[in-house]
């Protein structure tokens, strides 16, 4: 049963494009995150959001950014998309604490063209 | 840092063979905790098991997998492969009180007829 929310499950683009993928949980957890899967499956984490405190991981180009309403919802906006960026993007929540189960949402898959 | 060594990124099997998809990591902190999840095409990647209990069995859906601090390992096995276990294995490594946790590469494993 999905619990996380991504949409949209697909977007195609061009590069110089902004671009912005919502993701909404259900669980009621407190810490949010945004992964990258490449083409490679290689799954790498972008951010972590807790009580509004964001974690980045220092590999992120600056062109992305976390937008948070609330602890249900982290939104992912690219602000000028480059052909290296496409990649399905997993939404996930968790509770504090790195040994808890993460949940994933089903992902959004961007190509730029 | 922490790190995730998943060897194999293609393993391919005939129905009815033995699992076993290998994971070790590497850690400076004793409490660690292992996980397998598992990426089906078109879903969500989700939790298969997870152990920080040295030397004990860990089992789900017909899969095991002990952690094993000596060596490091966290081995993924089951005794006969179905057609339905092709999918996408991830192991990850977590540390109590540490919100990141550390992905391997994946495997991806494919059963044929």
């Amino acid at each position: 049963e999905t619990a996380v929310f991504q949409t949209p499950n697909y977007h195609v683009t061009q590069v110089g494009n902004e671009v912005s993928f919502n993701c909404k949980q259900t669980l009621g957890h407190d810490t949010m995150y945004w992964y990258k899967q490449d083409s490679k499956k290689l799954l790498k984490i972008m951010f972590s959001y807790n009580n509004k405190q964001l974690i980045v991981n220092e590999t992120v180009p600056r062109r992305f950014s976390p937008q948070s309403s609330d602890k249900a919802h982290l939104n992912l906006r690219i602000k000028s998309v480059e052909p290296e960026d496409s990649a399905v993007y997993l939404c996930a929540s968790s509770w504090t604490g790195g040994n808890t189960e993460v949940f994933f949402g089903k992902g959004t898959r961007l190509t730029v063209v | 840092g922490d790190s995730v060594t998943q060897k194999e990124g293609l393993v391919t099997l005939t129905e009815g063979l033995p699992v076993m998809l290998n994971c070790t990591y590497q850690t400076i902190y004793s409490n660690a905790f292992l996980f397998w999840y598992v990426h089906y095409l078109n879903e969500s990647p989700r939790l298969l098991l997870k152990s920080s209990t040295d030397n004990k069995r860990t089992e789900h859906q017909g899969f095991h997998a002990t952690l094993h601090k000596s060596s490091s390992s966290f081995h993924l096995q089951k005794s006969s492969a179905q057609l339905s276990d092709s999918a996408l294995y991830y192991c990850a490594l977590a540390n109590y009180g540490n919100e990141k946790i550390t992905f391997g590469a994946g495997t991806k494993l494919t059963i044929k007829p």
